[in-house]
């Protein structure tokens, strides 16, 4: 079954620094990866994807992420943290007919 | 563009008593989806339609929930008896043709039972 796994539940940072967002998956053949943010109180948003070939993808609101094949993760990643990047981050894999299964989520929380 | 739109965003209920909830996907959207997302967990797929036919509905509890998307468009996703454990955040979303795995979600729909 095609599964992601998100290790940590909130991740603390201090503005301007470095941002990263763990996530490992479990698929079979060739992964398809997502990454959503959720902000309080709305629905999820799309930031990015991975489909296939460059393993370093560029996103939404200056995040990226990091496709790893012998490590099977894609982590999620800012140079640099804003106060306003305080959300639920989602990692995803699509599965079935255009179903996407979710991991629990990581709350981010940029400190000023 | 416009959104997808949900309502109500805030509901509470007594238990065993019933709800429903309303979504009307962006336009040309032929595939909707229910998530359940409750407090601290990721969204957990409810239900899924193309246009007015049932996808999957492997995970719906359907001894309480039902769903329908009559004309293909909007739909409404019901709960009847409702218990504690249906607490959560009721999200719709759609799907553009050709875009796999990009969803447009609603900002949800959050039902309080006590």
């Amino acid at each position: 079954a095609q599964s992601v796994a998100q290790p940590e539940d909130q991740v603390n940072v201090a503005e301007g620094n470095p941002l990263t967002v763990k996530c490992t998956y479990s698929v079979s053949g060739n992964p398809y990866l997502f990454w959503y943010v959720q902000y309080p109180n709305r629905g999820l948003q799309f930031l990015l994807k991975y489909i296939t070939g460059d393993n370093l993808v560029k996103g939404s609101y200056g995040f990226e992420a990091e496709f790893n094949k012998s490590q099977t993760s894609f982590h999620l990643k800012k140079p640099s943290a804003l106060v306003s990047d305080s959300a639920l981050y989602f990692c995803a894999v699509p599965y079935g007919n255009n179903r996407l299964a979710f991991g629990k989520g990581n709350q981010v929380v940029v400190i000023p | 563009e416009a959104g997808v739109a949900q309502s109500p965003r805030y509901k509470i209920i007594e238990k065993r008593q019933s709800v429903a909830f309303w979504c009307n996907p962006i336009s040309g959207h032929a595939t909707l989806y229910w998530y359940q997302q409750i407090l601290g967990q990721g969204p957990k797929l409810l239900i899924q339609f193309q246009n007015n036919g049932v996808v999957d509905d492997s995970q719906l509890p359907k001894d309480r929930f039902s769903a329908e998307r009559l004309k293909g468009v909007d739909s409404t996703l019901k709960i009847q008896p409702a218990k504690l454990e249906d607490s959560a955040v009721y999200l719709c979303a759609s799907r553009k043709p050709g875009l796999t795995g990009e969803l447009f979600f609603g900002e949800g729909s959050r039902l309080t039972v006590l």
